[in-house]
């Protein structure tokens, strides 16, 4: 089973860069049966996906973000990563690692998923 | 985009009783549709996919039912960990995949 951890800078000034990485342990995610996506949730508010990553390299982004967003694998590190520019304060979230494991091949529901990572866009 | 409205937002039940979720979408979802239960500080839990798949590990207390644009989710018997807050999540036509709101199940 995959575990996985997120881990980012906490703390990020307006109009900056966010990245965040997800270490993927248990597994290697150089495969076909998983595929990783990030998914956010601002304090006391709903779930947000954010963007997929397939093992082939695919990838898929939300329209409302797809302009400051991008999602990318480190095979060799078994890593997931998704950056953000320009941020505001209306992306500070909790930041979560998910993944959809081969068990649900054909459903894009998310069963294994990272504690998440906090991150607030203040200055 | 696809909208997904949860009802109601909160909703009191005591422990022992049964609780029915509902889960509408604006356009037709088919059974793509997912359930999701998440407790304070943790993460979401996967409890029903495929409207009514039950995830490895779920209770059978936990159904699924619906398809469309009309979901429920319905837990029987209701034990003190099950309070917590519930999502459905659409994965028929995307990108996006979208969530609903949320229903915050709590102690009468």
């Amino acid at each position: 089973q995959l575990q996985l951890l997120e881990s980012g800078p906490g703390l990020v000034q307006p109009s900056e860069t966010l990245s965040l990485t997800c270490s993927v342990s248990g597994g290697s995610i150089s495969t076909n049966n998983y595929y990783c996506a990030w998914i956010r949730q601002p304090p006391g508010k709903e779930l947000e996906w954010i963007a997929n990553i397939y093992y082939t390299g695919t990838t898929y982004y939300n329209p409302s973000l797809k302009s400051r967003v991008t999602i990318s694998v480190d095979t060799a590190k078994n890593q997931v990563s998704l950056k953000l520019t320009s941020v505001t304060a209306a992306d500070t979230a909790m930041y979560y690692c998910t993944f959809r494991p081969g068990s649900l091949r054909g459903h894009d529901a998310f069963d294994i998923w990272g504690r998440g990572t906090m991150v607030t866009v203040s200055s | 985009e696809i909208m997904m409205t949860q009802s109601p937002a909160t909703l009191s039940v005591s422990p022992g009783e049964s609780a029915s979720l509902s889960c509408r979408a604006s356009q037709s979802v088919g059974s793509n549709l997912a359930w999701y239960q998440q407790k304070p500080g943790q993460a979401p839990r996967l409890l029903i996919y495929g409207a009514s798949t039950r995830a490895t590990g779920i209770p059978a207390r936990f159904r699924g039912s619906g398809s469309g644009t009309e979901f429920t989710l319905s837990i029987s018997s209701l034990q003190s960990e099950d309070f917590a807050v519930y999502f459905c999540q659409q994965y028929n036509d995307w990108p996006p995949i979208t969530f609903g709101q949320g229903t915050r199940l709590e102690f009468k």
